[in-house]
């Protein structure tokens, strides 16, 4: 089975405090998203990733930003964490071209900033 | 640009057919997908449409225009577990984009 991993399944931090959440997956998936997902606003694209140290931003990428060194591993950075950030946090991975799954999710981690 | 529309709850009781519309707009149109998500877990792949018409998939069918920019997922014979939200998404240049989900609620 296709595995995304996201490192933390709830997470609490301070404001202004950096926080890092860790995706990696081990299907060899070319594309790579970071999503936040809040009531009534559905999922919402904060940074993507078609190859290795290639990062472009989505529709939110605010207070936010990415790493990827490596095909399997996917990071998202808050660099001051601030209470508006709470939210769930879903990475997801999928093949380059014709894809006929669409993404595979991670389990998501949920941020609590306080 | 890009945007998703579907209701935002909807109920029926067990045994029952309920019908979740989808309609969408997005440039570089590749195909459209549904997913489920029950509470506190992550979206899983239900089905997907890149050509007109009706794939069906056991007690899930889902349906595809994509001259009207539409769609519906289907769901029969509901039963207590189908209460979740499902997700409409549209992929365009190799992005999807979300709409907020629609709660279904099934009751006894």
């Amino acid at each position: 089975d296709v595995k995304v991993t996201q490192s933390s399944r709830y997470l609490v931090k301070r404001t202004g405090e950096k926080v890092f959440l860790e995706c990696v997956q081990d299907m060899d998936h070319e594309n790579m998203f970071w999503y936040r997902q809040d009531p009534g606003l559905g999922l919402r694209l904060i940074y993507f990733s078609y190859d290795v140290k290639m990062k472009e931003k989505g529709d939110i990428p605010e207070g936010y930003s990415v790493s990827r060194e490596k095909k399997e591993r996917f990071s998202l950075i808050l660099e001051s964490a601030s209470t508006n950030q709470t939210s769930m946090y879903l990475c997801a991975s999928s093949v380059q071209g014709a894809n006929n799954y669409g993404y595979t999710f991670g389990s998501g981690t949920r941020l609590t900033v306080v | 640009g890009q945007n998703i529309d579907q209701p935002t709850e909807m109920t029926a009781t067990e045994g029952a057919i309920v019908q979740i519309n989808c309609t969408y707009q997005t440039s570089g149109f590749n195909g459209l997908f549904w997913y489920q998500q029950h509470a506190g877990e992550a979206p899983t792949f239900l089905s997907y449409n890149v050509l007109d018409g009706l794939e069906e998939k056991g007690r899930f069918s889902s349906f595809l225009s994509r001259s009207k920019g539409y769609s519906y997922l289907l769901l029969k014979e509901l039963q207590m577990k189908d209460s979740a939200s499902y997700l409409c998404a549209s992929e365009g240049w190799g992005k999807f984009q979300f709409g907020a989900g629609t709660q279904v609620v099934v009751t006894p």
